[in-house]
């Protein structure tokens, strides 16, 4: 149990274009995930948490108006990178928290290139 | 947030050895995750350990939550084991990660 998907698992897009990003969770009901961002040999960064219904909650230093979070239902949320430029290219990884736990369980990851 | 420090930042070992990664966290938490990220960038769950020891495998983890640390054991090392092991924590439900343990076991 506890299987989370992503996808794409890969996207190269043109300057100045959209890009949404799916993420579900497969096999179990969360009210709450995470999107993080992951720059080559470095850490998560963890860039807004949202609950089923709600409006996400952005971390420091993250435009909301670039990084749209729509968490649409218990098993599904987006990100949508708007107006994207070379320096948005990174690797997106998104986290559901199971209901009743702190567990989170990480989807696989969009390794996002901007051209 | 809290802070989080992995050692070491680098482990090189030989096939069939052992070794022990640390965690060292800044405040009081009510999770403590370990996840090994494969070469494509999976985050694959290893442990759920805010207290206690664990153990499944060859991999067995303790959390000493009084004197904010953990330890991830590694035995009889494979190729497979190679990767990035991060430890995540929180005392919500944001995760604070530190910057990782790369492993390479050698054949």
């Amino acid at each position: 149990g506890a299987v989370v998907s992503q996808h794409p698992s890969r996207v190269i897009c043109k300057s100045g274009t959209s890009v949404k990003i799916e993420c579900r969770s497969l096999d179990f009901q969360a009210t709450t995930m995470f999107w993080y961002r992951q720059f080559p040999k470095k850490s998560l960064m963890l860039m807004a948490t949202s609950n089923e219904g709600s409006k996400a909650t952005y971390e420091q230093g993250v435009e909301k108006d670039k990084f749209l979070i729509n968490h649409a239902s218990l098993t599904l949320s987006t990100l949508t990178v708007t107006s994207a430029h070379p320096e948005d290219s990174s690797f997106y990884i998104c986290s559901f928290a199971r209901q009743g736990t702190y567990e989170q369980y990480f989807g696989p990851g969009t390794r996002l290139t901007v051209t | 947030g809290i802070q989080v420090e992995q050692s070491p930042p680098d482990l090189i070992l030989q096939e069939g050895a052992n070794s022990t990664l640390r965690c060292n966290f800044s405040d009081s938490v009510n999770n403590l995750q370990w996840f090994h990220q494969n070469p494509w960038g999976q985050l694959i769950n290893l442990f759920y350990i805010p207290s206690g020891t664990k153990q499944n495998g060859r991999l067995s983890a303790t959390t000493v939550a009084t004197e904010r640390y953990s330890l991830l054991y590694i035995s009889s090392s494979q190729t497979t084991d190679s990767g990035v092991y991060f430890c995540a924590v929180s005392n919500d439900y944001k995760l604070s990660f530190g910057a990782g343990t790369t492993v390479t076991v050698r054949a």
